[in-house]
């Protein structure tokens, strides 16, 4: 059992480049979200989805699209990247059980720079 | 607004003794509370949650954590603290406005000094 998959794992983009971090997770959960980490900081929501064809803006969406295809598959675009886009991105999955209600189930990370 | 508040940014403890960290939410509703760990390199894992009943929460590794209610707050404890231990610890509320979303506070480091 994979959990979510984050790829990829590290990747430096130079000022306006757009690139997708893809994620995708095999539990079945309907709902998944994109965050993002810095220092400090603490985790910021940058998009959501609670199913296939259902996507909605968290905190922090401006620089952002995401698309939500299928239940697996949630990825996250960065177009015209910015410095400011410079983190660590995480994307997570919740199920719908009453024992897993609410718990984040999260990928392992996409370290991203923007030079 | 809601938010979650972690006073801490980093707190160092030594190997064997006790530690709490602290965590104070803000959201009008019944919470739903987590504390969630991240080591070096590693996505965030869930260490225990509070949903409702007993307000002495089990969780992972010999964590704990107490809810209450009056001083919005739910803090973690362990009563003696390994060297793998060190890692961010991250307390967080799920709200529910026009779904259900998860708000992190800003995490707490921790070192385990010999």
């Amino acid at each position: 059992n994979a959990g979510v998959t984050q790829t990829p794992k590290f990747r430096i983009l130079k000022i306006g480049q757009s690139m997708t971090l893809q994620c995708t997770q095999d539990m079945n959960h309907n709902y998944m979200y994109w965050y993002r980490q810095d220092p400090g900081m603490g985790l910021k929501l940058i998009y959501y989805s609670v199913g296939a064809g259902i996507t909605d803006k968290g905190e922090v969406p401006n620089g952002y699209n995401v698309s939500r295809s299928t239940t697996e598959d949630f990825p996250l675009r960065l177009e015209l990247a910015a410095p400011s886009q410079t983190s660590v991105y995480f994307c997570a999955s919740r199920g719908q059980s009453r024992a897993g209600a609410n718990v984040l189930t999260f990928g392992a990370g996409s370290r991203l720079t923007v030079l | 607004a809601q938010s979650v508040t972690q006073p801490d940014i980093h707190i160092t403890v030594s190997e064997g003794a006790s530690l709490e960290l602290r965590c104070n939410y803000s959201y009008g509703a019944t919470p739903y509370l987590f504390w969630y760990v991240q080591s070096p390199g590693q996505g965030l894992q869930l260490l225990l949650k509070y949903f409702s009943g007993d307000t002495l929460v089990q969780g992972i590794k010999g964590f704990e954590a107490e809810f209450k209610r009056s001083q919005s707050s739910f803090n973690l404890r362990k009563p003696s603290v390994h060297w793998s231990d060190a890692a961010e610890y991250f307390c967080a509320v799920v709200v529910n406005t026009g779904g259900f979303k998860t708000i992190f506070g800003a995490g707490t480091r921790l070192f385990v000094k010999a």
